[in-house]
């Protein structure tokens, strides 16, 4: 069966230092993957999705980049966390030409 | 742009109510339209899509391309069904959620 994790499920960090969210999905090949920031009345918001190795796409333009140096591995990054870089975060995968999604657990970023 | 709209942020029900979620899309063609639940504490799932015309713990939603809604209904709500749900069209565009509270 497919799993998905990502970590670190908190992650508590100070203006200006950088950032690195990990995803991984395990028991498929060729995901595609996302990443979506979550927030309180604003719902999910689609920052980054991936068809393939190095193949990235962003919805958003912000603080923040993803990578995807393996097939199965989708990173969230950014060089220096600005405070509005706080929130939930959570990484999902689809297979290619269908629709549902299956999300991890999420990570929540405080940036103080 | 495509576009999915949930109009509620919160809907508060009494145990026993019908419920209806409201969902309305801007996509052009023939959209795949989901609706997504997040229990406390646990992640974001699937409940229902629209293809499979199924009903999932007595929840239905029927896609109305001439109204371009896609509301999610129960007719008897329980309190095991407080939630947020989330409406979703093609993988990458969620409306903003709606929060439903059953009461006993």
């Amino acid at each position: 069966s497919q799993t998905i994790h990502q970590w670190p499920a908190t992650l508590v960090q100070p203006v200006g230092s950088p950032l690195s969210l990990e995803c991984t999905v395990e028991g498929t090949s060729n995901p595609n993957l996302y990443w979506y920031r979550q927030a309180a009345g604003r719902g999910l918001q689609l920052l980054f999705y991936s068809v393939g190795i190095g193949q990235i796409s962003s919805e958003v333009p912000q603080n923040l980049s993803a990578s995807r140096p393996q097939d199965r591995q989708f990173i969230l990054s950014s060089k220096k966390l600005l405070l509005s870089d706080s929130g939930f975060y959570l990484c999902a995968w689809n297979w290619q030409n269908t629709g549902e999604l299956f999300f991890g657990e999420g990570s929540r970023l405080t940036v103080l | 742009a495509q576009r999915v709209t949930q109009p509620e942020k919160l809907l508060s029900v009494f145990k026993g109510a019908p419920v209806e979620l409201k969902c309305n899309y801007s996509y052009s063609g023939s959209p795949e339209l989901f609706w997504y639940v997040q229990y406390s504490r646990q992640r974001l799932q699937l409940l229902l899509r629209h293809i499979s015309r199924e009903s999932i713990k007595g929840f239905t939603a029927d896609l109305n391309k001439g109204e371009t809604s896609f509301h999610l209904k129960k007719p008897f709500a329980q309190e095991e069904d407080s939630a947020m749900y989330y409406c979703e069209g093609d993988g990458l565009t969620f409306g903003k959620g709606t929060m439903l509270l059953v009461s006993p």
